[in-house]
């Protein structure tokens, strides 16, 4: 059974880096790829980046400069890195192997 | 980037009644594979997207056969036959013939 699940801090102030982390299990992160996608309040779904399975990552070109994903294979564990956060960047966040299996989403909200 | 415009519904649409929404992609999505690179997903309110058709009409694992996509390369529908009340929520498209992935801005379904 394929279970992802976000984890990182609901609070994060004005012009700080936001890390979260996705724990996978049932599945292989040198197999899969994994992406994150955010969700402001009572709006739609922004895809944010992906990490192959090779390692390899690909970014929204709207966030790029400030985005960073990366991995731990050996703790199945998927990292976002945003550096330079303002509150348009509060939102759910989830991160997904696009398609069937989603994460429950963390909820960020970037205030002072 | 491919640009996916969704259709509104007319809501609220009576239990029992069938519901069509509309996604419309600024590019063909039809690959030269034969294969239609578009997902539709429902998002019930408070969870995350769960997927419910890809390649434009294969039903996913689990989903109702009430459920049914179809379309063209650019213009496409999600039908629901005889809606019930678990059908609440948002339903988004998304291409994913090419990245960034994006996303229609959602349509609502509320039930009579």
């Amino acid at each position: 059974q394929v279970q992802l699940k976000e984890s990182g801090p609901g609070l994060v102030q004005p012009s700080q880096t936001l890390s979260l982390t996705c724990t996978v299990s049932g599945l292989s992160l040198t197999s899969n790829s994994v992406s994150w996608i955010r969700q402001p309040p009572g709006k739609g779904l922004e895809w944010m980046g992906v990490i192959w399975s090779n390692g390899g990552t690909d970014y929204n070109s709207a966030i790029k400069s400030r985005l960073s994903i990366s991995r731990d294979t050996s703790k199945s564990q998927v990292f976002l890195k945003m550096n330079s956060l303002q509150t348009e960047d509060t939102a759910m966040y989830f991160c997904a192997r696009m398609g069937a299996n989603w994460g429950q989403g963390v909820m960020v909200t970037v205030s002072s | 980037d491919i640009v996916m415009t969704q259709g509104a519904l007319p809501n609220p649409v009576p239990s029992g009644e069938s519901a069509s929404i509309t996604c419309q992609s600024s590019k063909s999505l039809l690959h030269s594979n034969g294969k239609t690179y578009l997902n539709w997903y429902l998002q019930r309110p408070g969870q995350s997207p769960q997927l419910l058709i890809y390649w434009m009409s294969t039903r996913a694992s689990g989903v109702s056969d009430r459920f049914s996509g179809s379309g063209s390369g650019t213009d496409f529908t999600l039908k629901i036959s005889s809606v019930e009340a678990e059908d609440v929520g948002v339903y988004y498209c998304q291409q994913f013939l090419e990245y960034p992935l994006t996303f229609g801005s959602g349509t609502k379904l509320e039930i009579k």
